[in-house]
């Protein structure tokens, strides 16, 4: 089975810094999906950012990216200029299809005003 | 705008109740899901729902039976809940339409607690 590793089970940051997010995926595969999803507290998870494993480019949206390696197996993401609303859980998750898709663990978030 | 909604927030029940949890998507989605979230496990796929009444295993279906008689409506049942299906309980759904992105939409989650 494939497997989905956030090694930071908790993270800070100070407002207005940056943060990167660790992540990374066991696969025999070379055709699929990751991505990044947050779950503010209380609230419905919403994806951040999609990266297809096909693309070399790494996916951008607004203050989220994310340093994709395929070789290396490797998919974190990076908030920058963090503000007080991206407080939340964050999970990376794998997928190729519906029998082959898993979430991490999660990271949990803290921003400091 | 799209939308996931699950029937209940928080649930209280007792060993060995049969327990119902809805999920209704208005996307029109063909495949729907249901995780459980427990801490330090992340989100772990229970069953999912490609076409009404049709439904797979997902990782850990054991005590858990689904039901999809509505393309937009999808039921999780816990025949005999025990207190280790105390959990949060997501459900979610995606398209494999023409704009397919493989993105899950989720609903707000029910929290159960099995006393």
């Amino acid at each position: 089975a494939q497997t989905v590793t956030q090694s930071q089970p908790e993270m800070s940051v100070q407002e207005a810094e940056t943060v990167t997010l660790s992540c990374t995926y066991d696969t025999s595969e070379s055709d699929y999906y990751l991505f990044w999803y947050k779950q503010p507290p209380s609230r419905q998870m919403i994806l951040v950012i999609r990266q297809e494993a096909y693309k070399q480019q790494n996916a951008t949206e607004n203050r989220f990216s994310v340093n994709f390696q395929k070789a290396a197996k490797s998919f974190s993401l990076k908030i920058s200029d963090s503000q007080l609303g991206d407080a939340a859980m964050y999970f990376c998750a794998y997928y190729r299809n519906n029998n082959d898709m898993r979430f991490g663990a999660g990271t949990r978030l803290t921003v400091k005003p | 705008d799209v939308k996931v909604t699950q029937s209940s927030r928080y649930l209280v029940k007792r060993t060995g109740e049969k327990v119902f949890l809805e999920c209704v998507q208005d996307m029109d989605h063909e495949n729907m899901f249901w995780y459980r979230q427990d801490p330090g496990l992340g989100l772990r796929l229970i069953y999912f729902s490609y076409d009404v009444k049709m439904k797979e295993k997902g990782d850990i279906p054991e005590g858990y039976s689904v039901s999809r008689e509505k393309k937009e409506r999808f039921s999780l049942i816990l025949e005999s809940a025990s207190t280790n299906q105390t959990s949060m309980y997501l459900c979610a759904s995606t398209t494999t339409g023409q704009s397919y992105s493989y993105e899950q939409y989720f609903g707000p989650g029910t929290r159960l607690t099995v006393t």
